[in-house]
This record gives C-alpha cells, structure tokens and sequence, in this order.
C-alpha cells in the first residue's frame, strides 16, 4: 500500500542553520509528492511539490527534490528564520486522487 | 477571496450519537476533500467529491459518509459516533480533480467525543 514516513520531531535549529527534514515513501505507480506547512494559527498551506522522478520543487527558500531511486523526498533549506517555525507535512496524491499524508515534524527556529 | 471554510469550530456529542460537519470551498473549486487528524497519526484521507460525486474514500468504516451539493459546499456525517472519533477534521478544496492540484485547506473542526 501507499504510505509516507517522515522524520520525527520535533527539531529545534538555531537561526540561519541548515534544515533537513527526510521524507520516504512507499507508491505503487508514479504518485505526486508534496510538502505542506502549518505555522502556528493558520492552516495547512503547499509549501513546494514535485509531479514526476527528479523533478525539483521549491519555494521560500526551500527545496526538496522527487527521488524515485531512493523513494524520497527530503526537504531543505540552507538558512533557516525564525519565521520558518512551523509544522511540515510530507505528503503524496496516489491514482484515484488518494492522498496519504506524513505525521508532522515540527521545527522550532531560535534567534 | 474568501478561503475554505468549516463549521463548527468545536463540536461536543457523546457516543453513540450522530456528528455533522460542513465545508464551504473557494469560490470556483469543485473538488473537495476531508481529513481526520487524530493526535500522533498525521492526516488520514476520508473522502473525496468532485462534481457532486463521491470519487474515493480511505479506509474508514461506513459510518463515515457525506455529500457534496450543487453548490459544492459539503457535508461530513459521522454515525454512531465512537470515542476513538475525536479529531480535527480538515476540509480542503481544489481547482482540479488532478492528483497535482493544491489543496487549500480550511482551519478544521475539533470533534470532542465524550
């Protein structure tokens, strides 16, 4: 079946570290990928996505690349803010527009 | 333009009695979708609508059904309500029916089941 499995939280980083955030997943066929940001009091928003193997999205400053050889797609960023601070969902579409979400990780940024 | 919408904000029942939720997409979105975001599990897919049709649903009971309206809004109804059903349950619309479409979610519904 279709799952997707991201890192555990949460992560705290000082300001202007480097953030990784490693998302697998396991797809029968060519799934979409996504990653989806909640910051504190708002909704679920598409932070990036990727639609077919080595595609990159990105966005703000992050980016996470659709690996199919390694069924990942990890999201980074090379300086994080304050700002950033958030929950980040890792999330694949399946045929059948079935959408199977990751359990959150969520980043704290410090100044 | 206005977002997704949902209502209730909270909702109270007790078990073994009947929750409605509902959902109001963006403007011009026809598809429609429902989550459950049980504390520690993430977001569970429930339902999809496109076009008034029920397109999918994840693996939930029955008792979890809905519909969408001519309008596109949406209702969410959960029988037979059981303790583990507490949740936040999220509504998102898109454009599309494309599996590459973004989803605009609203802010939930916190179901307290008691």
């Amino acid at each position: 079946g279709n799952s997707v499995t991201q890192m555990e939280g949460p992560v705290t980083l000082s300001e202007e570290a480097f953030l990784t955030i490693n998302c697998t997943y396991t797809a029968t066929g060519y799934p979409s990928l996504f990653w989806y940001v909640q910051y504190p009091g708002e909704g679920l928003q598409l932070l990036l996505k990727a639609t077919k193997a080595d595609d990159k999205g990105s966005n703000k400053g992050f980016e996470a690349t659709y690996r199919k050889e390694t069924t990942s797609f990890h999201l980074e960023k090379g300086s994080v803010q304050v700002s950033d601070s958030a929950v980040y969902f890792c999330a694949l579409a399946s045929t059948g527009n079935q959408f199977y979400f990751g359990t959150g990780t969520s980043l704290t940024v410090i100044p | 333009e206005a977002g997704v919408t949902q209502s209730p904000t909270h909702l109270i029942k007790t078990r073994g009695q009947q929750a409605t939720l509902r959902c109001s997409p963006i403007s011009g979105h026809t598809s429609v979708y429902w989550y459950q975001q049980a504390l520690g599990l993430g977001l569970q897919f429930l339902l999809w609508y496109d076009e008034g049709e029920e397109r999918n649903r994840g693996n939930f009971p029955p008792r979890f059904s809905g519909r969408q309206f001519p309008n596109y809004s949406s209702e969410l109804n959960v029988n037979a309500l059981e303790l583990e059903d507490s949740a936040l349950y999220l509504c998102a619309s898109s454009l599309e029916r494309g599996t590459t479409d973004t989803q605009y979610f609203g802010p939930g519904t916190r179901l307290t089941v008691l």
